[in-house]
């Protein structure tokens, strides 16, 4: 039983292309998160959802839409790759709204822009 | 918005010793205050929390600390196991959770 999952777990693209990745989490939870986390393990927030709602937008080039069509999943669409959006990111999943309690992380998805 | 800063960014001890980790935070209206471990290719996961209310909380090995008034937060781990290398991180949580930088630990037999 996976409780956070997150598809596809590689991906490997040319600059300027669009890719999605993918979030689905089983726990029943209400707010999802995205987090990226860089070459150099620095695990940064990026976006939150709390029943399809967006409560948290860090300073994110707008290339990034994230979308949220239930509580349950939680997609991630760039524009436009560029070289330094090469990381690691992290689906993660919570109960309540804001306040949060433990993130359950999803395997992340490794995306290589070349 | 809340920052939270970590301290060493690696550390390297015996095994059979103990290993300190230190955190600080800034936003006072922070409540929740979590650690997590990172294996290689792995993901985050949690081994110890503590809420606001609460200075200290034991596990077995690990422990944590919560100064409030000073805004910072400690993980003690004893008896250092090769198994507890790993990438550490501490959060604090409001609004969101946001993580220190992570502190490579590394365990020699």
């Amino acid at each position: 039983d996976t409780a956070v999952s997150q598809t596809p777990k590689y991906l490997v693209t040319q600059m300027g292309n669009d890719k999605s990745i993918k979030c689905e989490q089983n726990l029943g939870h209400d707010t999802m998160y995205w987090y990226k986390q860089d070459s150099k393990k620095f695990l940064k927030i990026m976006f939150s959802y709390n029943n399809k709602e967006l409560i948290i937008n860090e300073t994110v080039p707008n290339r990034f839409s994230p979308k949220s069509p239930d509580k349950a999943h939680l997609n991630l669409h760039i524009n436009s790759l560029e070289l330094g959006d090469s990381a690691v990111y992290f689906c993660a999943s919570s109960h309540g709204r804001g306040r949060t309690g433990e993130l359950f992380f999803g395997e992340g998805s490794r995306l290589t822009v070349l | 918005g809340e920052n939270v800063e970590q301290h060493p960014s690696t550390l390297s001890v015996q095994e059979g010793d103990s290993a300190v980790i230190k955190c600080t935070y800034s936003d006072s209206a922070s409540n929740y205050f979590p650690w997590y471990k990172q294996e290689l290719g792995k993901r985050p996961q949690l081994i110890i929390d503590i809420r606001s209310n609460v200075g200290e909380k034991k596990d077995q090995r690990i422990a944590v600390t919560l100064n409030k008034t000073a805004k910072h937060f400690s993980l003690h781990i004893t008896e250092t196991q090769p198994e507890d290398s790993a990438v550490y991180f501490c959060a604090a949580s409001w609004v969101g959770m946001r993580f220190g930088a992570g502190t490579r630990l590394t365990v020699k037999p």
